[in-house]
């Protein structure tokens, strides 16, 4: 069975600075990890997803996250917040290679200030 | 492309009632799953279904049941809805067998138990 822990159920920014939202897994398999984002009363949005490859992984807007399986973790990181960033974000696990099943966090809001 | 499509997009019922929701994948996508999504917290998985049969299904009571047509639409039915079944309703698709690695979500629908 696999688990997901997201640190911090709110996270606030200032316009420009660093954006960090950490994500823990539990897997008993090599996992598939993802970031979705969620804009009030709207679906998820794949930011990004790691399948193995690279363990730096390049997504949508900027964000990016790394991939560290001796801290099974899987941080999600933006260099400068942007006002439009504002949004409730999730991370998620999966060892389905489409991604059926998968397993997500309680998810983070991310409030960005001016 | 339309992308992952869900009707309705809300819905009221009352206790005791049975409720069915719909879903249109993403064209070229044979697998469709359902999660659930409280308020303030992560999606939950009900059920995936492929090749018209329920392949995987996540920790719900009978009561949510569903089924999936030839052209790879899908429905989730809720007999004897509770108010805890109050919740957005998400539907996700993907390619079976793909290594896309990644699903996508529609806006989902919100239902509300009376």
């Amino acid at each position: 069975a696999q688990s997901v822990t997201q640190l911090g159920s709110h996270v606030s920014v200032s316009e420009g600075a660093l954006v960090l939202l950490r994500c823990n897994y539990s897997s008993s398999v090599p996992p598939y990890l993802f970031w979705y984002v969620q804009y009030p009363n709207q679906g998820l949005q794949l930011l990004l997803k790691y399948t193995s490859a690279a363990t730096l992984v390049k997504g949508i807007n900027g964000f990016e996250a790394e991939f560290k399986k001796s801290e099974t973790s899987f941080h999600l990181t933006k260099p400068s917040a942007h006002m439009s960033d504002a949004a409730e974000y999730f991370c998620a696990v999966s060892v389905d290679t489409n991604a059926g099943k998968s397993t997500f966090g309680d998810g983070t809001t991310l409030t960005v200030k001016p | 492309d339309a992308g992952v499509t869900q009707s309705p997009t809300h819905l009221i019922k009352t206790r005791g009632q049975q409720v069915t929701l719909r879903c249109s994948p993403k064209s070229g996508h044979d697998t469709v799953s359902w999660y659930q999504q409280a308020l303030g917290q992560g999606p939950q998985f009900i059920f995936q279904y492929y090749e018209e049969e329920e392949r995987q299904r996540g920790n719900f009571p009978d009561r949510f049941s569903g089924h999936q047509f030839p052209n790879y639409s899908s429905e989730l039915n809720v007999n004897a809805l509770l108010l805890g079944d109050s919740a957005l309703y998400l539907c996700a698709s993907s390619p079976m067998g793909s290594a896309e690695h990644e699903q996508y979500f529609g806006p989902g629908t919100r239902l509300t138990v009376t």
